[in-house]
């Protein structure tokens, strides 16, 4: 069935330096792809999305790439904060529809000043 | 607009009694999700409801856990005779439709004594 495996943390970073969490997914035709995350005692909100090959979801500084030759959605971004500090969960959707999220585990990532 | 609502927040109870929770879609979507969110395990998909069609149950663990949607909106997820294994986060999640992102509501921590 479909998975998705991203990197585990937990990620410590000081504030500003360059954030990548990786994320490769196994999956039959061409699922969407999704990053969200979950800030301290809040729930899970998209963080951003990309639904074809080589498409690039972007939101907040964030951003990720679908790419298809390496089943891969890797999230980068070039200066964190420490409000960036929560928990990062990547999914994907099958392209049948309106079908459940397959998640990774998360990712617990800490920004420090 | 008002976005997913889960109640209660918090539940905490004895094994072996039955649980409801309750989850309040965001109006007018017509997928809600149910998935559960264990230290470890991170998100596991429970149960899916699309419309007036017939749910995909496909997810729940056993046969303790039932769900339904009354009027197409409004949703109750019941766990009977609970065990500590069920000790989680359920997050409940609605879209507007195929290809349209989920939104979660903020979870109810169940705890099983």
């Amino acid at each position: 069935g479909d998975s998705v495996t991203q990197m585990e943390g937990p990620v410590t970073l000081s504030e500003e330096a360059f954030l990548t969490i990786n994320c490769t997914y196994t999956a039959t035709g061409y699922p969407s792809l999704f990053w969200y995350v979950q800030y301290p005692g809040e729930g899970l909100q998209l963080l951003l999305k990309a639904t074809k090959a080589d498409d690039k979801g972007s939101n907040k500084g964030f951003e990720a790439t679908y790419r298809k030759e390496t089943t891969s959605f890797h999230l980068e971004k070039g200066s964190v904060q420490v409000s960036d500090s929560a928990v990062y969960f990547c999914a994907l959707r099958s392209n049948s529809g309106n079908t459940p999220l397959v998640f990774g585990k998360g990712t617990r990532l800490s920004v420090i000043a | 607009g008002a976005g997913v609502s889960q109640s209660p927040s918090n539940k905490v109870t004895e094994k072996g009694k039955d649980v409801e929770l309750r989850c309040d879609p965001i109006s007018g979507h017509t997928a809600l999700y149910w998935y559960r969110q264990s230290l470890g395990q991170g998100l596991e998909f429970l149960i899916y409801f699309q419309g007036n069609s017939a749910p995909d149950k496909s997810g729940l663990p056993s046969d303790r856990f039932s769900a339904e949607r009354t009027g197409g909106s409004v949703s109750t997820l019941t766990i009977q005779r609970t065990q500590q294994e069920d000790s989680a986060v359920y997050l409940c999640a609605s879209s507007a439709g195929v290809n349209q992102p989920q939104h979660f509501g903020d979870g109810t921590r169940l705890s099983i004594l």
